[in-house]
C-alpha cells in the first residue's frame, strides 16, 4: 500500500535561512507527488507538483522540490525564508493510475525565527 | 472568483442533531472530494465524486451522506453527529480526465459536537 512519511513533525528556522521539509513515500511505481501548504484557519493550497521529467521542480513562493527515486524522497526546499512562509506543509501521493486517491502525510509545521 | 467555496465556514451544534455543509466550485472541475481533518492535522479522504457518481468512499460512518446535485456541487450531510465528528472538513475538487493537476481546496469548515 502507497504511504507518505513526512519525519518532521515540527521546524523552526531563522528568517532568511534556507529550509529543506522531507518527505518519504512508498510505492511500487513512481507516483504523482505534491506539496501543499495550509495557513491558519484556510485550506491547503497547492505548491507544485511532480509526475514524471525533470526531477527538480519548481513551484510557487521561491519553493522548490526534488525528486529522487533511489531514495523514494520528494523533498522541499527554500533558499531563505520569509516570516510569511510559516505554515503547515503537507506532502501528497497519488498512484499513477487513480489520480482520485491522494495520500497525504501528517504535515510538518514550520515555524520561523525572527 | 473564488474557486471552492464551502459554507458554514463554523458549524456548533449539539450531539444527536443533523447538520450538512454546502460544497461549489466554478473550475469546471469533474471530480469534487471530502476531507476530515482532526486535531492532529491529519487529512483524511472520505468521499470523492466524478460527474455527478460516487467513486470513493472510504470507511465512513453511513451517518456520513454525500450528495451531488452536479458537477459542481458536492454537500456533506450528517446525521446523529457525535463528539467524534469535530473536526474541520474540506471540500476539493480536480480535473478527473487528461492531467492530473492537484486539488484545490475549499477554506473549511470548523464542526464542533457539544
Amino acid at each position: 500500500a502507497q504511504s507518505v512519511t513526512q519525519p518532521d513533525i515540527h521546524i523552526t528556522v531563522s528568517e532568511g535561512a534556507s529550509l529543506e521539509l522531507r518527505c518519504n513515500y512508498s510505492y511500487g511505481a513512481t507516483p504523482y507527488l505534491f506539496w501543499y501548504v495550509q495557513s491558519p484557519g484556510q485550506g491547503l493550497q497547492l505548491l507544485l507538483k511532480y509526475f514524471s521529467g525533470d526531477t527538480l521542480v519548481k513551484g510557487i513562493k521561491g519553493l522548490e522540490a526534488e525528486f529522487k527515486r533511489s531514495q523514494s524522497s520528494f523533498n522541499l526546499r527554500k533558499p531563505s525564508v520569509h516570516w510569511s512562509d510559516a505554515a503547515e506543509y503537507f506532502c501528497a501521493v497519488a498512484p499513477y493510475s487513480s489520480a482520485s486517491k491522494i495520500i497525504f502525510g501528517s504535515g510538518t509545521r514550520l515555524s520561523i525565527r525572527p | 472568483d473564488t474557486a471552492v467555496s464551502q459554507t458554514p465556514k463554523y458549524l456548533v451544534t449539539q450531539m444527536g442533531n443533523d447538520k450538512s455543509i454546502k460544497c461549489e466550485q466554478n473550475l469546471g472541475h469533474d471530480t469534487m472530494y471530502w476531507y476530515k481533518q482532526d486535531s492532529k492535522k491529519f487529512l483524511k479522504i472520505m468521499f470523492s465524486y466524478n460527474n455527478k457518481e460516487l467513486i470513493i468512499n472510504e470507511t465512513v460512518p453511513n451517518r456520513f451522506s454525500p450528495k451531488s446535485p452536479d458537477k459542481a456541487h458536492l454537500n456533506l450531510h450528517i446525521n446523529s453527529l457525535e463528539l467524534g465528528d469535530s473536526a474541520v472538513y474540506f471540500c476539493a475538487s480536480s480535473q478527473a480526465a487528461g492531467e492530473f493537476i492537484g486539488q484545490y481546496f475549499g477554506p473549511g469548515t470548523r464542526l464542533t459536537v457539544t
